[in-house]
């Protein structure tokens, strides 16, 4: 069964360096997704993604953060100046037409 | 926006009991809600979603009911086994947005 792939699993930066979140969504899915989740908080939309562009965006989703869709399979997610409030578990999703999401392992990013 | 409210945090029963899971919406315009299970480690899964035009749907063991007059979907499990013991989060999107809006969590303990 395809699942949405996600790299790293653990990505160690320092405050105020540039980051990149690597995900392979399910391939036939249209829909993608980023969410994350601050140790021991809920689960938070960030972002999402359709026909090669932005369809949601949540207040966290600010001018630090961007997504792309650079090929055919890859979905990024970048943070051009990393604070030490965006530690936590990162989530990519991916779905089809229906309402259905997907998830990836998540890429756990610590900022020191 | 909208406000998933899940609980309890914390459920132990044992092998063979039922286990229900109760989570409160604060959108009457939010029309997804899924059910993902997690277990230690591993991706938040997809295990069922109901739409706001059913009240109840069922799988094997599982079950979501949704009450829209008082905004609120329960997950049912029944015959308990240690592997269902995870921690499962409801979600709920609103109408028009794919937007999942979390619940805190509930870990679910199945003693054997």
């Amino acid at each position: 069964e395809p699942e949405v792939t996600q790299t790293p699993s653990h990505q160690v930066t320092q405050m105020g360096q540039e980051v990149i979140l690597r995900c392979v969504p399910i391939s036939n899915h249209l829909y993608f997704y980023w969410y994350r989740q601050i140790l021991g908080q809920k689960v938070e939309f960030l972002v999402s993604f359709y026909n090669n562009e932005i369809s949601e965006k949540s207040e966290i989703f600010d001018d630090q953060f961007s997504v792309e869709r650079p090929d055919g399979s890859n979905f990024t997610l970048k943070i051009r100046s990393t604070k030490l409030e965006d530690s936590a578990m990162y989530f990519c999703a991916s779905g089809g037409l229906n309402y259905e999401q997907y998830f990836g392992p998540g890429t756990r990013l610590t900022v020191t | 926006g909208e406000n998933v409210e899940q609980h309890p945090s914390t459920l132990s029963v044992q092998e063979g009991d039922s286990a229900v899971i109760k989570c409160t919406y604060s959108d009457s315009a939010s029309n997804y809600f899924p059910w993902y299970k997690q277990e230690l480690g591993k991706r938040p899964q997809l295990i069922i979603d109901i739409r706001s035009n059913v009240g109840e749907k069922k799988d094997q063991r599982i079950a979501v009911t949704l009450n829209k007059t008082a905004k609120h979907f329960s997950l049912h499990i029944t015959e308990t086994q240690p592997e269902d013991s995870a921690v499962y989060f409801c979600a709920a999107s609103q109408e028009g947005r794919r937007a999942l809006t979390f619940g805190s969590g509930t870990r679910l303990q199945v003693q054997p």
